[in-house]
């Protein structure tokens, strides 16, 4: 089984700064990673993933993530928010074995980009 | 390509009122299927998840039910609604595959009053 703790619940930023969105992680297996954006009245969409190979992930809309095996975390970042990336977002790890899985989130953290 | 359709996006019911959302997937077969509810300010949370026609399982007991009468169906419904089944619902499916993501509804926002 696994867990994901997000430990911001809200993180308000003033536009151009950057972010670091905190997800840690806990599995008896090795896990896929996810993070997800849900802008205001919307679905869930996906803003990148880890499956393997460099730590280092690039998502749509300047956003980035690293995986940290030994802190099992994987914290979203972006250098310099916009106004538009007001939304919330959820870590999500997946496991790599066991049969079917049932995606489930953290309890997001609502990024809110001021002027 | 694949597709989500979950309909409608807005709903405002009275309590004891009966509950029908849809949801439909296109451009796939035999999906994983689930419903989701996220209360305002908090994560989401499972309701029911299918993985084929006519298998439900259920998360949380509560006064809704879900069925999939076709492989790219799946139907939330309720007999009487309650105040706490306010909420916003998103509907989401999924490939077999471990590394694959889910794919989201646009949500319907239900208030009961």
């Amino acid at each position: 089984a696994q867990s994901v703790t997000q430990l911001d619940s809200q993180v308000p930023v003033f536009e151009e700064a950057p972010v670091e969105l905190r997800c840690n992680y806990s599995s008896s297996v090795s896990v896929y990673l996810f993070w997800y954006v849900q802008y205001p009245n919307q679905g869930l969409q996906l803003l990148l993933k880890y499956l393997s190979g460099s730590t280092l992930v690039k998502g749509i809309n300047g956003f980035e993530a690293e995986f940290n095996k030994s802190q099992t975390s994987f914290h979203l970042r972006k250098p310099s928010v916009h106004i538009s990336d007001t939304a919330e977002y959820f870590c999500a790890p997946h496991p790599r074995g066991g049969g079917s899985y049932i995606p489930t989130f953290g309890r997001g953290t609502s990024l809110i980009v001021h002027p | 390509s694949q597709t989500i359709h979950q309909w409608p996006a807005t709903l405002v019911q009275p309590v004891g009122s009966p509950l029908s959302l849809e949801c439909t997937v296109e451009g796939t077969s035999n999906p994983n299927l689930y419903w989701y509810r996220q209360a305002a300010g908090r994560g989401l949370q499972l309701l029911f998840y299918s993985v084929g026609i006519g298998q439900i399982s259920s998360e949380v007991p509560q006064n809704l039910s879900a069925s999939r009468p076709q492989d790219r169906q799946f139907i939330l419904s309720s007999k009487k609604l309650l105040l706490s089944d306010s909420g916003f619902y998103l509907c989401a499916w999924s490939g077999a595959a471990l590394n694959t993501e889910a794919f989201f509804g646009q949500g319907t926002r239900l208030t009961v009053v």
